[in-house]
């Protein structure tokens, strides 16, 4: 059974750093993509980052390129997320979710982990 | 970027009643899109891919279309579990990207 959990999420200061990790099972990260996407209070989907299945692409959305890095340890089946210079606007809930392999889909998702950036 | 809209934003229907949400994107592309179904404090679902393609175990009641600009998702009789927020994403140029959503309440 696929399964995905994330874990890592929490308070953190602005201008701190946070990593977050997805904990796979079912079925092997390495096979697909997989993705972060993070979704503010009371607001819509916002796609964050991708590792190809092959590790070989990484993909950020312009509002983290640069401070966010995303990253794999094939042998934990784990994939993580990297943030540093946290900003308020990155207050939300995490989710990593699996794509369909062929195209970035999402087909199977965590249940989420809240991080909130406040001083 | 490719900008995605939604209309409505709220739709207030009754168990029972077809139900028709729209999604536009700001450039053309084919079918690489995908609706997603979102309830209170759960991650979203997938519903339906390569614009009308229903993921596995998605009702028939669900169905999309359209191609191009304008993308539909279309719910043939409501069913009380439907009540919900529907996004629609496009995967066909990175970043990929959703549209603000459209809920879906009781009327």
């Amino acid at each position: 059974q696929v399964q995905l959990v994330e874990s890592g999420g929490g308070v953190v200061q602005p201008g701190r750093s946070l990593r977050l990790s997805c904990a796979a099972s079912g079925f092997t990260l390495s096979r697909f993509g997989i993705h972060w996407v993070r979704q503010a209070p009371g607001k819509g989907l916002e796609w964050v980052a991708v590792m190809s299945y092959d590790g070989s692409s990484k993909y950020y959305a312009d509002s983290v390129q640069g401070r966010f890095t995303i990253s794999r340890d094939n042998s934990k089946n784990t994939l993580y997320l990297e943030m540093s210079s946290l900003r308020p606007e990155d207050t939300a809930v995490y989710y990593c979710a699996k794509d369909l392999g062929s195209y970035p889909i999402f087909d199977f998702w965590g249940q989420g982990t809240l991080v909130i950036v406040s001083s | 970027e490719i900008v995605m809209t939604q209309s409505p934003t709220t739709l207030s229907v009754s168990p029972g009643e077809r139900v028709t949400l729209s999604c536009r994107a700001s450039q053309f592309f084919s079918s690489n899109l995908a609706w997603y179904q979102q309830k209170p404090g759960q991650a979203p679902r997938l519903l339906i891919y390569g614009a009308s393609t229903r993921a596995t175990g998605v009702p028939a009641r669900f169905s999309g279309s359209g191609s191009g600009t304008e993308f539909t998702l279309t719910i043939s009789s409501l069913q009380s579990e439907d009540f919900a927020v529907y996004y629609c994403q496009q995967y066909n140029n990175w970043p990929l990207t959703f549209g603000p959503g459209t809920k879906v309440d009781f009327k």
